[in-house]
């Protein structure tokens, strides 16, 4: 497989399930990303990872937890979600320098849409 | 606070061309990004600018000012698979991507 790969593809839970999105990316990259694609805004940057570890964590509610247990690998854990979270969930990957100044491009992964009942 | 604006919606004709304006106000700048999403798909990278001036690549150019908070994304030859949309971003002093809402692109035969 190459580039980002993200699973499931489309989700349906009930606010008291627990859930978890995984992604994967095939390219070398030492930075990986969560965000959030609602329609018709912005896309909101959830969670970064550089070098394995969390970076940027942009007030993110608690019911979403990031995992990441590799260069290659996150996870999103969603647990008591509310229908105001259901989204396309896109996962990325770049590869940024070690001083930590971002300045590749974002690979983007096909995202979890996530509907919340 | 920081901002991106772009067109909700153009709608152009296949064979033609269209220019989708982007406008920012940021706390300083590191680079702009435009990205192409087909429905149901993933963003994927167009073009970076970080100089003033027009990046060419193909049938997308691509073009900043800074002293305006400017830059436009020009699509020529408009074939009907760049129906999609196409988000502007720019990245802040701190290294920080700000994104805009995007612009959806409709071709028309």
């Amino acid at each position: 497989e190459t580039g980002v790969t993200q699973t499931p593809r489309h989700l349906v839970m009930g606010m008291t399930n627990k859930k978890s999105l995984k992604c994967e990316q095939h390219l070398g990259h030492n930075a990986m990303y969560w965000y959030k694609q609602s329609a018709k805004k912005p896309l909101e940057l959830m969670f970064v990872y550089n070098f394995k570890e969390q970076t940027e964590n942009n007030s993110v509610p608690s019911r979403f937890s990031p995992e990441c247990p590799n260069s290659s690998h996150l996870f999103l854990h969603l647990h008591t979600l509310q229908p105001e979270d259901s989204a396309l969930y896109l996962c990325a990957s770049s590869q940024e320098g070690e001083a930590w100044k971002p300045t590749g491009e974002l690979f983007f992964g096909e995202g979890s849409r996530l509907t919340v009942l | 606070g920081q901002n991106i604006d772009q067109p909700t919606e153009m709608t152009a004709t296949e064979g033609a061309i269209v220019q989708i304006n982007c406008t920012y106000q940021t706390s300083g700048f590191n680079g702009l990004f435009w990205y192409q999403q087909h429905a149901g798909e993933a963003p994927t990278f167009l073009s970076y600018n970080v100089l003033d001036g027009l990046e060419e690549k193909g049938r997308f150019s691509s073009f900043l000012s800074r002293s305006k908070g400017y830059s436009y994304l020009l699509l020529k030859e408009l074939q009907m698979k760049d129906s999609a949309s196409y988000l502007c971003a720019v990245r802040n002093s701190n290294y920080q991507l700000i994104w805009g809402a995007g612009t959806k692109l409709i071709i028309k035969p």
